[in-house]
């Protein structure tokens, strides 16, 4: 079963431009989340996406924004770059069934990484 | 708010020695922690998955337990490899089902 996928692998960009990322979760995960870190915040949280809808969100301006296709992939956009935005974006995906319990309990798995340049 | 630390923040040690990682987290009301390994300019691969109401899990030479009520999980490394030299995260993920990441361990370990 293949990974988690994330493209591109590297993005350069200049201030005020705005980037896409794409994240492809495994086969059969419904929840997608994303993740930033850098070498001064660490690793923070993003949003968390679920059937095509925003399900969790993290304490990041609105300029970072995402969504989930029907399929479970997503994207994560971020409008208006700025300096600090430079980071590896992580996008992790979980199975995270029907069920009650299973989102309590659920395992995430990363892929390998965005990594944006901006200057 | 939840606040997870990770001592000591980096550890240099032979091979073949056996090791201990720590994370403490400030917030006893958990679903679950999880220990990642990061190399250098890669994404994360999970190790391990405690529940709530697990005390540890094994996985070939990685053990790791926890204790909720003192706020504590240790990640152990038996028989350490340079293959092993990586950085070590911890998550744990709260009531806001966010996960809550440690600031990791780096770990050398030297041939």
């Amino acid at each position: 079963k293949a990974g988690v996928t994330q493209t591109p692998r590297y993005l350069i960009k200049t201030r005020g431009q705005q980037v896409t990322l794409s994240c492809s979760p495994i086969s059969g995960h419904r929840s997608v989340s994303w993740y930033q870190q850098t070498p001064g915040q660490g690793l923070q949280f993003l949003f968390e996406y679920f059937s095509e809808t925003q399900r969790n969100k993290g304490n990041f301006p609105g300029r970072f924004s995402g969504r989930q296709f029907s399929n479970s992939r997503s994207e994560m956009n971020v409008s208006t770059l700025e300096l600090g935005d430079s980071a590896l974006y992580l996008c992790a995906s979980s199975l995270d069934g029907t069920s009650g319990g299973a989102r309590e309990g659920d395992e995430q798995f990363f892929g390998p990484g965005t990594r944006l340049t901006v200057l | 708010k939840q606040e997870v630390t990770q001592i000591p923040a980096a550890l240099s040690v032979p091979e073949g020695e056996n090791l201990v990682l720590n994370c403490s987290f400030t917030d006893s009301a958990i679903y679950n922690l999880q220990w990642f390994r990061q190399d250098p300019g890669k994404g994360l691969t999970s190790l391990l998955l405690i529940q709530s109401s697990q005390r540890e899990q094994t996985s070939g030479r990685l053990n790791a337990s926890l204790d909720k009520s003192s706020g504590r999980s240790t990640l152990y490394i038996a028989a350490s490899q340079p293959g092993d030299s990586a950085t070590y995260l911890c998550a744990v993920k709260g009531s806001n089902y966010q996960l809550i990441w440690g600031a990791g361990t780096k770990l050398i370990i030297k041939p």
